[in-house]
């Protein structure tokens, strides 16, 4: 079946430096990747569309500038986090959509704690 | 906005009860999928249902889509301790490829 690969699992980092989130589809081209932001036992907040060949479409509210995309491939998409904040620790996960039936293949998704 | 809402949000519960959530929308959804999300982990899809009335089932888990295609269940039958986690529904419109989450069911099952 569809699989998306997430890297890394977890990470910190320090305050004001930069992460970089990479999301692969391992056997399938995946044309638009989804990524979302996750508190602990609460549903998944979509954060950005991420479309590969073009420009992301961000979610209102989230800073474009802040959390960076680029889907410059059928089979990866990355998320940088700009300037992290402790503020941006939290649960990143992406997804690719395999279509209307089969609903979406997630990442393992990523821990990221900014101290 | 939150298309889909679903209750109880929170649900702790002995092994061997049996239980019932609800996903629930003002909107008509072409497909609607429920997936099951355990800690540190990525959500993994259970079931999808995409005609009006469907009712599947695997193993212990009973899924149900409503007739108007506006809401669903899912029914667990004697709850053990590794059905505990994080359930989600989505749903898919006809327009776009996009699912729209529900508000998610934190499930407790105590041994």
């Amino acid at each position: 079946g569809a699989v998306v690969s997430q890297h890394p699992s977890w990470v910190i980092c320090k305050s004001g430096t930069s992460v970089k989130i990479e999301c692969r589809s391992l056997d399938f081209q995946a044309t638009t990747m989804f990524w979302y932001r996750q508190f602990p036992k609460q549903s998944l907040m979509l954060m950005a569309t991420s479309n590969e060949g073009s420009k992301a479409t961000y979610e209102q509210g989230v800073e474009k500038d802040k959390f960076l995309i680029n889907h410059a491939s059928l089979t990866l998409s990355t998320l940088t986090v700009t300037s992290a904040h402790p503020e941006d620790s939290s649960f990143y996960i992406c997804s690719a959509s395999v279509g209307l039936y089969y609903g979406y293949t997630f990442g393992s998704g990523t821990r990221l704690t900014v101290v | 906005t939150q298309l889909l809402e679903q209750s109880p949000q929170f649900l702790s519960i002995q092994e061997g009860e049996n239980l019932t959530v609800y996903c629930n929308s003002s909107s008509v959804f072409s497909s609607l999928q429920w997936y099951r999300q355990e800690p540190g982990e990525g959500p993994v899809l259970l079931v999808t249902v995409v005609t009006g009335g469907e009712v599947k089932k695997l193993k212990r888990l009973t899924f149900q889509f409503g007739d108007a295609r506006k809401d669903s269940s899912l029914h667990i039958t004697a709850a053990q301790p590794g059905d505990t986690g994080l359930y989600l529904c989505a749903g898919a419109q006809d327009t776009g490829n996009q699912f729209y989450f529900g508000t998610g069911t934190s499930l407790t099952v105590i041994p």
